[in-house]
């Protein structure tokens, strides 16, 4: 049971280059999330998906895209990536949204020169 | 507004001594609160949560926390820190989606 795990831990970008951040998870959870995580501003939600086929905004959606491909997967992906989006990523899942405790990635640590 | 205020953002103690993290909340209705904790380089791990009953919740690792409605507060605690609890905590709001606070940075004193 690897719980929720993301893809890759590290990635260095040049300003416009495109990636996916890949995460899935093994608990059948309904409700999956992304963040980001910079210094002295906590967590701040970008998209999440409350339930397989949909996905909604969260705090800080500007320049991501996601897609929920199935129960276990969610993907983020920056299409033209810029210096500002330099920060840790987490995906997070849990039973249902909102009240219920989420379980989180490792991580990955995104570099955009 | 919904909202997790953390004062504290530093907080050194001894190995030892007891901890209490501060974290205020605002919100309309019966509060689901959380306290997550991270470790260096690694993801965030639920230390415990509150949802209704006992205001008073233990939770991983030694710790506990006290729901004060009157307060809006639910503050963390531990009475002896090890070095081992240095890391970043984390208290978060869930509503129809949660709401993290700014986080503690926890550091322990050989």
């Amino acid at each position: 049971n690897a719980g929720v795990t993301q893809t890759p831990k590290f990635q260095v970008l040049k300003t416009g280059q495109s990636m996916t951040l890949q995460c899935a998870q093994d608990m059948n959870h309904n409700s999956m999330y992304w963040y980001r995580q910079d210094p002295g501003m906590g967590l701040r939600l970008i998209y999440y998906s409350a339930s397989e086929g949909t996905t909604d905004k969260g705090e800080v959606p500007n320049g991501y895209n996601v897609s929920r491909l199935n129960k276990r997967e969610f993907s983020l992906r920056l299409e033209s990536a810029a210096p500002s989006q330099t920060s840790v990523y987490f995906c997070a899942s849990s039973e249902n949204e909102g009240r219920n405790e989420q379980y989180f990635g490792p991580g990955t640590r995104l570099t955009v020169t | 507004a919904q909202s997790v205020t953390q004062p504290d953002i530093h907080i050194t103690v001894s190995e030892g001594a007891s901890l209490e993290l501060r974290c205020n909340y605002s919100y309309g209705a019966t509060p689901y609160l959380f306290w997550y904790v991270q470790s260096p380089g690694q993801g965030l791990q639920l230390l415990l949560k509150y949802f209704s009953g006992d205001t008073l919740v233990q939770g991983i690792k030694g710790f506990e926390a006290e729901f004060k409605r009157s307060q809006s507060s639910f503050n963390l605690r531990k009475p002896s820190v090890h070095w081992s609890d240095a890391a970043e905590y984390f208290c978060a709001l869930g509503t129809y989606k949660y709401i993290f606070g700014t986080g503690t940075r926890l550091k322990v004193l050989a």
